[in-house]
């Protein structure tokens, strides 16, 4: 089947420490990867994705890289902030029927202490 | 920047009554999908709809669960009678496309409470 694991949380960090979130996969077929952030009471955003092997996705300092050999994307941010606190999920998407969903891990919680 | 939007944004309900959640997609997407997070468990897929159709649904969305475009805005999600365990945060989504590498859009969530 399809699924995604995360690493547990909550993540605790300094402000400028480098961040890992650790997500493996297993998944039927070659899916596309996501990483969505939900800030405090907000929905849940897409900062990053990679649609095939080897792809690095990035945006506002984050990065993961689509590896197919180790079914991994981990993500990573060299020097996190406060306002980067947050929930982390990362995501896979299927197509079952000819139409995409996504699955989700558990999340992991980041807090970014000053 | 086009966003999903969803209404209410918290929704207090008896067991066995009706409940409507609404969502207004982004504008030029033609996808909808609709996911929800129990409290402390993962964001799970329950529906996905295009050109007035369902076109996959978990098993979680049983006969109790509908969703319909009454319009050409909004998007709902229908729950006949509501349980305990249906009380979680639901999530409205959007994309353009239903292919494996296109983006789904979500918006804030409706955070529904079964009494």
């Amino acid at each position: 089947g399809n699924s995604v694991t995360q690493m547990e949380g909550p993540v605790t960090l300094s402000e400028e420490a480098f961040l890992t979130i650790n997500c493996t996969y297993t998944a039927t077929g070659y899916p596309s990867l996501f990483w969505y952030v939900q800030y405090p009471g907000e929905g849940l955003q897409l900062l990053l994705k990679a649609t095939k092997a080897d792809d690095k996705g990035s945006n506002k300092g984050f990065e993961a890289t689509y590896r197919k050999e180790t079914t991994s994307f981990h993500l990573e941010k060299g020097s996190v902030q406060v306002s980067d606190s947050a929930v982390y999920f990362c995501a896979l998407s299927v197509e079952n029927t000819g139409f995409q969903k996504l699955v989700f891990g558990t999340g992991t919680r980041l807090l970014v202490s000053p | 920047e086009p966003e999903v939007t969803q209404t209410p944004s918290h929704q207090v309900t008896q067991m066995g009554q009706e409940v409507i959640l609404r969502c207004v997609p982004i504008s030029n997407h033609l996808y909808f999908y609709w996911y929800r997070q129990i409290l402390g468990q993962k964001v799970e897929f329950l529906v996905s709809f295009y050109n007035n159709e369902i076109s996959e649904k978990s098993e979680i969305f049983d006969d109790q669960f509908s969703v319909e475009r009454p319009d050409g805005s909004n998007f709902t999600l229908k729950i006949r009678s509501t349980k305990l365990e249906d009380s979680a945060m639901y999530f409205c989504a959007s994309s353009e496309s239903g292919v494996l590498t296109d983006t789904q859009y979500f918006g804030p969530g409706t955070r529904l409470t079964v009494l």
